[in-house]
């Protein structure tokens, strides 16, 4: 089956600062990879997926993935951390069927002035 | 509609009770999706209906749990004989269909006493 782990519940930065949201996956399958953010109150929000081509893919506010089939990761990067970053992250692969999303648990991002 | 609607928002009850929440996908899209989210972890899929079809049930947790979706439009999620372990935020998402970006609700805060 397809998953997914979200190494580090929790990360804080600077703002300004890198910002690197890890998540490597287990699938059978190539891989649908999906990072999706979630701010307090509001629903889940699709930042950016990979399907298949370019390996380097970028998403909304600034945010970009890089899918590695060697190291089975999509992490998430951004270069420079806003305060208004601050939510939590989940990262997501695609069932075998193309339908259910398998979601991580989660890392919740802290920007620090 | 504009975007995925659900309701109530916050629904608390009482172990045993019956409870029915609602969900009001984008008016375009054929596929609309259960999630069930715990406290401090990623959603979990439970279902989903293509139109009025729901091929897939395997992530509904016992036989207490059902949904609907008879018009192929809204969809309703009902938990009957409510337990304290259901208390969680149940999300609906709604796609065009399979390996789509998915379009998430903000969500029912479900509490059961």
């Amino acid at each position: 089956a397809q998953s997914v782990t979200q190494l580090g519940s929790h990360v804080s930065v600077s703002e300004g600062a890198l910002v690197l949201l890890r998540c490597n996956y287990s699938s059978s399958v190539p891989p649908y990879l999906f990072w999706y953010v979630q701010y307090p109150n509001q629903g889940l929000q699709l930042l950016l997926k990979y399907t298949t081509g370019a390996t380097l893919v970028k998403g909304i506010n600034g945010f970009e993935a890089e899918f590695k089939k060697s190291e089975t990761s999509f992490h998430l990067t951004k270069p420079s951390a806003h305060m208004s970053d601050a939510a939590e992250y989940f990262c997501a692969v695609s069932s075998n069927s193309g339908y259910a999303l398998n979601f991580g648990k989660g890392t919740s991002l802290l920007v620090t002035p | 509609g504009a975007g995925v609607s659900q309701s109530p928002r916050y629904k608390v009850t009482k172990r045993g009770q019956d409870v029915t929440l609602r969900c009001d996908p984008i008016s375009s899209h054929a596929t609309l999706y259960w999630y069930q989210q715990a406290l401090g972890q990623g959603p979990e899929f439970l279902t989903y209906f293509n139109y009025e079809a729901q091929p897939d049930k395997s992530g509904l947790p016992s036989d207490r749990f059902s949904a609907e979706r008879p018009e192929g439009s809204i969809s309703t999620l009902t938990i009957q004989r409510t337990e304290q372990r259901d208390s969680a935020m149940y999300r609906c998402a709604s796609s065009l269909g399979g390996n789509n970006e998915q379009f998430f609700g903000p969500g029912t805060r479900l509490t059961v006493l």
